[in-house]
């Protein structure tokens, strides 16, 4: 497959344990933030957004938390499997503009 | 519902030619960006159409441009193709109406310049 990015940060779980996944975005004034996943050779995938007016947010097996106050965000996947393993980014829109990527993580799942 | 559409897939160039992708946005939705993704750069913005407009522009050189057809289909080209220009160019689309809501992405363009 094709490389994403060749010097990224890694997270390595073992299957069936919990990922959290964090990211530190620049903007203050960003109000809206994405997390997607990108698999080799394909283009990222949208998995779960949170608003400036919540600090969590749960979808299936994943939940966002976002720290205002510290700029943080980050991404809970529970239960993790080997169909997890991908790069991770966060993305964040300051009102009104398009959306800015962090440089993302790549997880690896060991079975 | 069809997802985001790009083509062609893959392309091989020579420097000095150049390029135009093409982006189907999904049905209803009127904006779509681009972006240029790689290894080191990671993922940046190039621009954003909406409703035939630019709305949006990265800090690209003029060689990057775009456009946006009244059925939403959007194309960018690239002329005098550079070696840096080799990426994965991924075009999003969203609905536009409110600026922060979900973009979904196509499985973008590798792009190879040699």
């Amino acid at each position: 497959g094709e490389s994403v990015g060749l010097h990224l940060p890694t997270l390595s779980v073992q299957e069936g344990d919990n990922s959290i996944i964090n990211c530190a975005y620049s903007n203050s004034a960003s109000d809206y933030f994405i997390w997607y996943k990108q698999e080799s050779g394909k283009g990222p995938q949208f998995i779960i957004d949170i608003r400036s007016n919540m600090d969590k947010r749960q979808g299936q097996r994943v939940t966002v938390l976002l720290n205002k106050t510290v700029k943080h965000l980050s991404l809970q996947i529970a239960a993790t499997q080997p169909g997890d393993s991908a790069v991770y980014f966060c993305a964040e829109s300051p009102g009104n503009t398009p959306l800015v990527f962090g440089k993302g993580t790549r997880l690896s799942v060991i079975a | 519902k069809a997802g985001v559409t790009q083509t062609p897939r893959y392309l091989i160039k020579t420097r000095g030619q150049q390029v135009t992708l093409s982006c189907s946005p999904i049905s209803g939705h009127r904006s779509v960006s681009w972006y240029q993704q790689t290894p080191g750069q990671g993922l940046q913005f190039l621009f954003e159409y909406f409703s035939e407009t630019q709305r949006n522009k990265g800090n690209f050189p003029g060689r990057f441009s775009g456009r946006q057809f009244s059925n939403s289909r959007s194309e960018m080209n690239v002329s005098t193709l550079e070696l840096g220009d080799s990426a994965l160019y991924l075009c999003a689309s969203s609905s536009g109406d409110r600026r922060n809501t979900e973009a979904f992405f196509g499985q973008g363009t590798r792009l190879t310049v040699v």
